[in-house]
C-alpha cells in the first residue's frame, strides 16, 4: 500500500507566522501536486511538481519536490487567514497517472 | 472558464431512498473520477473513467453505482443511502499524463 505521510495533522498559527508542511512516502511518484481545500468546497490545485529538487513559488507559498522525488514540502510565509483550510499532498506513481495517492491531510487555522 | 460542475451542491435524501449526483466538465478530460469524502480526511476514491472504460475500487460498495453517457457528463447513484453514505461527494477530472486533477465544488449529501 502506498501512504503518503502529511505533518503535522493540525496546524493553529498567529497570522503572520511562517509554517511548512511535510509529506513524505517511502515509494518514488512522478508527479505531486498540493491541493488547498476550504471546507464546504472541493479541493483547489495549488502546484504540481514533476522534477526531483524542483522549487515552485505561488506567492507566499514554497513547494519542493524531494531529489529522489519520495517527499514534498509546502511552506507558506506570513501567513494569512485566508490561508486556513486542509492542505492534501498527491502523487502520481510511474506508469499510473490516472490514481493518485493522496496525503493524510494537514488542517491549518490562521487566526487573526 | 473551463470547469468542474457539480450539481446539486446540496443533496438531501431519506434512508433508503435511490439518489443521483451529478458532474459535468468542460475541460475536455479523458478522465473522470468520483471521491467520498467524510470531515477533513483525504478523499476516498470511489470509481473513475478512462473514457468510456469503468474502474471500481475493490472496497467500493455494490450500492453505489456509476454512468458516463459522454465525454462532457458522469453521474454517482447510490441505489439504498445509508446513514453512514453522508458525506461530501466530489468529481474530479484528469489528462492521463501527470496526475493532475481538478475538482468540482463537491455534493454534500445528508441522508435522514
Amino acid at each position: 500500500t502506498q501512504l503518503l505521510e502529511q505533518s503535522p495533522q493540525f496546524l493553529s498559527i498567529q497570522e503572520g507566522e511562517n509554517l511548512t508542511v511535510y509529506c513524505n512516502s517511502s515509494s518514488v511518484f512522478s508527479s505531486l501536486q498540493w491541493y488547498r481545500q476550504e471546507p464546504g468546497e472541493g479541493p483547489v490545485l495549488l502546484v504540481t511538481v514533476v522534477t526531483g529538487g524542483e522549487v515552485k513559488k505561488l506567492k507566499r507559498l514554497t513547494f519542493q519536490f524531494g531529489d529522489a522525488r519520495k517527499d514534498s514540502s509546502l511552506h507558506i510565509t506570513a501567513a494569512q487567514p485566508g490561508d486556513t483550510g486542509l492542505y492534501l499532498c498527491a502523487g502520481a506513481r510511474p506508469g499510473g497517472y490516472q490514481k493518485v495517492t493522496f496525503g493524510t491531510g494537514t488542517k491549518l487555522q490562521v487566526i487573526p | 472558464d473551463a470547469m468542474v460542475i457539480q450539481n446539486p451542491r446540496y443533496q438531501v435524501t431519506q434512508f433508503g431512498k435511490p439518489v443521483t449526483l451529478s458532474c459535468s466538465q468542460t475541460l475536455n478530460h479523458n478522465v473522470m473520477y468520483w471521491y467520498q469524502q467524510k470531515s477533513s480526511q483525504a478523499p476516498k476514491l470511489l470509481f473513475h473513467y478512462y473514457d468510456k472504460d469503468f474502474n471500481n475500487e475493490a472496497d467500493t460498495p455494490d450500492n453505489f453505482q456509476s454512468r458516463r453517457p459522454n465525454t462532457s457528463f458522469c453521474f454517482l447513484d447510490i441505489r439504498s443511502p445509508g446513514l453512514g453514505d453522508a458525506a461530501m461527494y466530489l468529481c474530479a477530472t484528469s489528462v492521463p499524463d501527470r496526475g493532475t486533477q481538478y475538482f468540482g465544488p463537491g455534493t454534500r449529501l445528508t441522508v435522514l
